[in-house]
């Protein structure tokens, strides 16, 4: 599996936006770019996903570059709720493949 | 969406002994996955159980240390065998719906052995 590689930490203001970068120059054709996050005592759970072109949800943005080789997710305004470790994966996406976690970026939101 | 629930939420357990862990899901699924997440660390895929079927398990996991069960689509348990005090982790159990689809994850179960 391709690897990712991510900041081990980052701090950010409440209410400022974040920018999370991920590296992945090994990405496959392929390989889908998820973003999951794991807050404090709880699980995983996904925050967003993309292929080529630069997505938006509710929770967050992702904009990944042309060549796919880095992506960023983007918190348009860090709650102290975002605290968290954000884990970028790359993943093929079908229902057989399981998720492979890295040490991921652990998010400080200062009040 | 998908809903998994974990028993126990926590344990402490004697060296030597074993725990079993259960994972309901509340929709029916063809692969859950058990992953490991030790002290401050990332989670480490232990194995996927498909309903029918022997579970594969990843480098470095065996079926004798963790046995698992998949008895239908909306269940599976993970055993912790024969613990000692490096089994202390939290262990969680995850699934995919099918298709393209995000991964659900239950709250997982803190193992501390003693």
């Amino acid at each position: 599996d391709a690897k990712t590689t991510q900041p081990n930490s980052m701090e950010s203001n409440e209410e400022e936006p974040v920018h999370l970068p991920c590296n992945h120059s090994t990405i496959s054709g392929t390989d889908y770019i998820h973003w999951y996050r794991q807050l404090p005592s709880q699980g995983p759970e996904y925050v967003i996903h993309g292929l080529t072109s630069n997505v938006n949800n509710r929770m967050a943005s992702l904009a990944i570059a042309e060549d796919r080789k880095s992506s960023t997710l983007i918190l348009h305004r860090a709650t102290l709720r975002d605290a968290a470790v954000y884990y970028c994966i790359l993943n093929k996406g079908n229902a057989g493949n399981m998720l492979t976690f890295g040490g991921g970026t652990r998010l400080m939101v200062k009040p | 969406s998908a809903v998994i629930s974990q028993k126990p939420s926590r344990d402490i357990c004697q060296r030597g002994t074993s725990l079993t862990i259960q994972c309901q899901v509340d929709s029916q699924v063809t692969m859950m996955f058990w992953y490991r997440q030790q002290p401050g660390q990332s989670l480490t895929l232990i194995a996927t159980a498909n309903q029918g079927s022997e579970a594969t398990y990843e480098s470095g996991f065996v079926i004798d240390k963790f046995p698992i069960s998949r008895p239908n689509l909306t269940f599976s348990t993970l055993t912790v065998s024969n613990m000692s005090p490096e089994d202390s982790s939290i262990y969680l159990c995850s699934v995919k719906l099918g298709g393209w689809t995000e991964a659900f994850f239950g709250q997982g179960t803190r193992l501390t052995v003693v």
